[in-house]
């Protein structure tokens, strides 16, 4: 079955510690790829998203997410985070229509 | 503000009981989504309806009944649930049902069937 994986259930790190998500996905062809985050108490918003060209997509509160074909992988990154950082992040695939499949997501504890 | 909102917030009904959910959008989109986020799953996609009318119908079991009257409003009625359907809801909505528009969510109704 095609599916979103995120390898990590629940990460904990100190504030300006620098975090990597994982995200792989098993679609063939063409994608869209999303990163979505839902703080604490808020409705999920979108981070990033992918569509075509360049494969280093940065998106708000700097982050980004760089997109390798050859892996099925868009892995999340932000160099330094913040205790605001703190939330569940959520990969997402498009594989070309209006279904989004989503990971089952990703919790980030920041502590500061 | 989402602009995307859904009532009510919470939700606790027995299995015997019939209520709605309501989803209003106020972004002047065309298409509108229901999903259900159970603890530690991803995201299920339940119903998408483009234009008001319903392009994706996910397996979903009858018990659910969704509607959508114009396309600012989608509704999820639901009858005789069962506990195992305990999760928050969500909607979203986007510019058109279409893989490049971005999703936008409201904040979902939680749901408890006793």
């Amino acid at each position: 079955a095609q599916s979103v994986s995120q390898h990590n259930h629940h990460v904990i790190l100190s504030e300006a510690a620098s975090l990597e998500l994982g995200c792989n996905y098993s679609y063939g062809g063409t994608v869209n790829l999303f990163w979505y985050v839902q703080y604490p108490g808020q409705h999920l918003q979108l981070l990033l998203k992918y569509f075509s060209g360049d494969p280093l997509v940065k998106g708000i509160k700097g982050f980004e997410a760089e997109f390798i074909k050859s892996k099925f992988s868009f892995n999340l990154r932000k160099p330094s985070v913040q205790w605001s950082d703190t939330a569940e992040y959520f990969c997402a695939v498009n594989p070309n229509d209006y279904k989004l499949s989503f990971g089952a997501g990703t919790t980030v504890t920041v502590r500061a | 503000e989402t602009g995307v909102t859904q009532t009510p917030r919470h939700l606790v009904m027995g299995m015997t009981n019939k209520k709605s959910l309501k989803c209003e959008q106020h972004l002047g989109h065309n298409a509108m989504y229901w999903y259900k986020q159970s603890a530690k799953k991803p995201l299920e996609l339940m119903f998408v309806y483009s234009l008001e009318e319903r392009v994706e119908n996910n397996s979903v079991p009858s018990r659910f009944s969704p509607e959508c009257p114009n396309s600012s409003h989608l509704f999820l009625h639901l009858h005789t649930l069962q506990p195992e359907d305990s999760a928050l809801y969500l909607c979203a909505s986007s510019q058109a049902a279409a893989s490049y528009n971005e999703q936008f969510f409201g904040p979902g109704t939680r749901l408890t069937v006793l």
